[in-house]
């Protein structure tokens, strides 16, 4: 059961524009959201936050958007440039009851920004 | 930096061999992790370690063991290889499982084909 799930496989976007990358969750429990952008043949890399209490991050060119009732976020990037082309990762953060956090991904968007 | 380096790039086994794939990471982090990467099914977490000699079943455990012998590596046991565990394996380490502020940083991944 897919409890994070990205709807889009892929998206494409000319450079200079908006790219938003959308993530949709199950599980209310959830207190932390991620987003980890993924280059070929390299491992993921943390890109921005945002926690179950705020509903906007903002770091440079990306914003986070969290939309707790539709238990709905997405990850905008402006404005978009070729070096964003890579697969992005939704990911979400819940406590269990050791304390211990438990991470859980989504499929994934590849995202193509060209020139 | 952090810096979690996996040995091998990509490994070609054959079925029913016994597989170990190997990660180190150089920060002095508490917690280790081993993912695989599947096209349409994201990351999913197969097992992790939150100190020496302990771990943790993650989602998908069945046809895995770990082993954690020292802090700074977390090995990935296939005890009888299968091709269905033809995958991308990546490990990743964090600073700590109970903060919000510990992302993980990844290795570049493990290419593994099971013939």
């Amino acid at each position: 059961d897919q409890q994070v799930k990205q709807n889009s496989p892929s998206l494409s976007v000319q450079e200079g524009r908006i790219s938003i990358l959308n993530c949709d969750y199950t599980n209310s429990m959830f207190d932390y959201f991620l987003w980890y952008k993924k280059y070929p043949a390299e491992g993921p890399t943390f890109l921005i936050s945002i926690s179950s209490i705020k509903d906007k991050n903002e770091d440079g060119r990306f914003t986070v958007f969290l939309n707790k009732s539709a238990k709905h976020l997405s990850l905008h990037i402006v404005p978009s440039q070729p070096g964003d082309s890579a697969v992005y990762f939704c990911a979400a953060i819940h406590f269990l009851n050791t304390g211990f956090q438990k991470l859980v991904f989504g499929t994934g968007t590849r995202l193509l920004v060209s020139p | 930096d952090v810096k979690v380096t996996q040995s091998s790039r990509y490994l070609v086994k054959r079925t029913g061999e016994k597989v170990f794939l190997e990660c180190v990471q150089d920060m002095d982090h508490e917690n280790m992790f081993w993912y695989r990467q599947d096209p349409g099914l994201g990351l999913r977490l197969i097992y992790f370690s939150y100190d020496v000699k302990m771990k943790e079943k993650g989602d998908i455990p069945e046809g895995y063991s770990v082993s954690r012998e020292k802090k700074e590596r977390f090995s990935l046991i296939l005890e009888s290889a299968s091709t269905n565990q033809t995958s991308m394996y990546l490990c990743a380490s964090s600073r700590s499982l109970s903060s919000y502020n510990s992302p993980l940083h990844f290795g570049n991944g493990t290419r593994l084909t099971v013939t």
